[in-house]
Order: structure tokens, then sequence, then C-alpha cells
């Protein structure tokens, strides 16, 4: 079935990139999300990317697509304290709707 | 503020009975999406309304159902509640249904305890 894949935990220094590793299953999807989950909120679109680019940028924010390894990254360059969040890596599955990882938690230490 | 109002926020309750938590989504919106985040599972689809129809749906149990009104705003109901249906639940919403950037935007969910 169609599934999204990544690592649980991050913690990084302040000032310092953070690297976001996700993998999917359904190769037929034509985005790629990342939201962001902050305590107590809901999610929020961070960014996208469309499955003919390898690459996006969007200030700090860095998104690679690998189509052939199904593998999908956000870099986050400077990481901030603020930065600290659950971050989920999305694929738009066959029906249309998103399928969302298990969220990466991403602690940031001064 | 995403523009996507969830209520209760909060919902304490026992096993075996019913609950219904409300979504109203962004004015303009007409999709309506669910979502059950839990510890174990991570955040899993449940159903989706476009324009009061249902569109797609996902690991939604028989116990559960929804549905999107009229007025565009949604309701999903729980019965015979369980331990394991503890859980956050998140209503999202978009202009489209599918086909295109397909942002969502999400309530702040309403958390049940099941006790």
């Amino acid at each position: 079935g169609e599934d999204v894949e990544q690592s649980l935990f991050l913690s990084v220094r302040e000032g310092d990139s953070s690297v976001i590793n996700c993998t999917y299953t359904d190769s037929s999807s034509t985005y790629l999300y990342w939201y962001k989950q902050e305590p107590g909120a809901g999610l929020q679109l961070l960014t996208y990317i469309f499955s003919n680019m390898d690459m996006k940028q969007d200030q700090r924010l860095t998104v690679l697509l690998n189509k052939k390894d199904k593998h999908l990254s956000l870099r986050i360059a400077d990481t901030q304290t603020g930065d600290s969040a659950i971050y989920f890596c999305a694929s738009k599955g066959s029906q249309g709707n998103l399928i969302f990882g298990k969220g990466t938690k991403l602690s940031v230490k001064p | 503020d995403s523009g996507v109002t969830q209520t209760p926020k909060h919902l304490i309750t026992a096993t075996g009975q019913r609950v219904t938590l409300r979504c109203s989504p962004r004015s303009g919106d007409l999709s309506v999406y669910w979502y059950q985040q839990s510890l174990d599972q991570g955040l899993q689809f449940l159903i989706q309304y476009y324009n009061g129809e249902e569109r797609a749906k996902g690991n939604i149990l028989e116990r559960f159902s929804a549905q999107q009104f009229p007025d565009l705003h949604s309701e999903l109901n729980l019965s015979s509640l369980e331990l394991g249906d503890s859980a956050l639940y998140f209503c999202a919403s978009s202009v489209a249904p599918s086909g295109t950037s397909g942002e969502l935007f999400f309530g702040e969910g309403s958390r049940l305890t099941v006790l």
C-alpha cells in the first residue's frame, strides 16, 4: 500500500543545518509536501515540490527530490530554536488525499 | 490561524459511548478531510468530503461515520468507543478536491480521551 516513512527524531545545535529525510512508496505522487506541527497546534504547510522538479529552495528551506529512489529531504539552514517542532513528509495518495509519515521531531539546542 | 475551526478542543468520555466532533472549514473551501493522530500510528487519513459528497475513504472504522452538510461544515461521529480510540482528531480543508497542489489547512484538533 501507499506509505511514507521518516525517522522519528533529530537533534541539532542552533545555527547548524538540519536535514530531515523521508521515503515514499507511491511513484505516481504528483506532489510531495512538508508540513510543520508546533506543540498544541495543527499542521501547517511549509513547502511542496512538484514531482518533475529535483530541488526547490524557499529562503532557509531546501527540498530535494530523488524520484528514482523515492527519497525526499528537507534542509533547514541556520536552524533556530523556533524551528523546534514535528515535521511531516506527505505524498498525494491515489484517492487525492495526503498520506503522511509519522513525523520527525526536531529539537534545537541553544 | 488557519481558518479551520474544530470543536470541542478536548473531550473525555467512557468506553461504549458515542461522540460527535465538529469542523467548520475555511471560508470558500469545499473539501473537508478527517485525520486521526495517535502516538503509535502517526497521522491516519480517515475520510474526505467534497461539496457534501464522500470523495475518498481511508482507514475509517465501521464504528465511525462522517458527513458534510449543505453549509459545508462536517461532523465526525465516533460510536462504541474503545480505549484505543483515544487520539487527536484533525479536520483539514482545501479549495479543490484533488489534482492541484492540494494544500490542506488544518484545524487545531479535537483531543479525545476514552477512559
